[in-house]
């Protein structure tokens, strides 16, 4: 079976703090997608940073950052100069070419204290 | 409207009765999934629709469930005979392709007394 895991259920940091969150994932396929999404309290999803397992070079975007080690199958996303606006929780996703869906982890909760 | 619009936001329902939960795709959206979202959990694959066409129901939990997408735009999530444990958020997401990025709606806080 296709999984994805986050071992870390909340974090909490300091405004302007840098913040890593956890996520591994096991598959035998060799083509897959994964992404980060943000839900924040009482808002809709949405993409965070999204990185093809092809590319060997992690996805930036502003603030956000991935560090993908596909031999070890982790997928961590780091959050730098954290603001307020980032409290919510956060899911890591893949999509699995074989299974055709996406397959989320049970979240983190991050709260970012002023 | 520029994004995924899911109405109603809020339901709730007495044991036994039948609901149904509507998804407004962005315009143009081949793709159409749903989830189910259980409280403090990550979302759960229910099904997926390519137009009009389902070709996925294999997160569907039950015969209890159903969905529909008659035009290849609008989509439908019924449950018939709620039980408390189809308590929880449904979600719908669509994209313009099938391993594209989903765009997700804010979703249907389902709750059977």
């Amino acid at each position: 079976a296709q999984t994805v895991t986050q071992s870390q259920p909340e974090m909490s940091v300091q405004e302007a703090e840098t913040v890593t969150l956890s996520c591994t994932y096991d598959t035998s396929e060799s083509n897959y997608y994964l992404f980060w999404y943000k839900q924040p309290p009482s808002r809709q999803m949405i993409l965070v940073i999204r990185q093809e397992a092809y590319k060997q070079q992690n996805a930036t975007e502003n603030r956000f950052s991935v560090n993908f080690q596909k031999a070890a199958k982790s997928f961590s996303l780091k959050i730098s100069d954290s603001q307020l606006g980032d409290t919510a929780m956060y899911f890591c996703a893949s999509f699995f070419q074989g299974a055709q869906k996406l397959v989320f982890g049970q979240g983190t909760r991050l709260t970012i204290n002023p | 409207g520029a994004g995924v619009s899911q109405s109603p936001r809020y339901k709730v329902a007495k044991r036994g009765q039948d609901v149904a939960l509507r998804c407004d795709p962005i315009s143009g959206h081949v793709s159409l999934f749903w989830y189910q979202q259980a409280l403090g959990q990550g979302p759960e694959f229910l099904t997926y629709f390519q137009n009009e066409a389902q070709l996925d129901k294999s997160g569907l939990p039950s015969d209890r469930f159903f969905a529909e997408r008659p035009e290849g735009s609008v989509s439908t999530l019924k449950i018939q005979r709620t039980q408390q444990e189809d308590s929880a958020v449904y979600l719908c997401a669509s994209s313009l392709a099938r391993d594209n990025e989903q765009f997700f709606g804010p979703g249907t806080r389902l709750t059977v007394l």
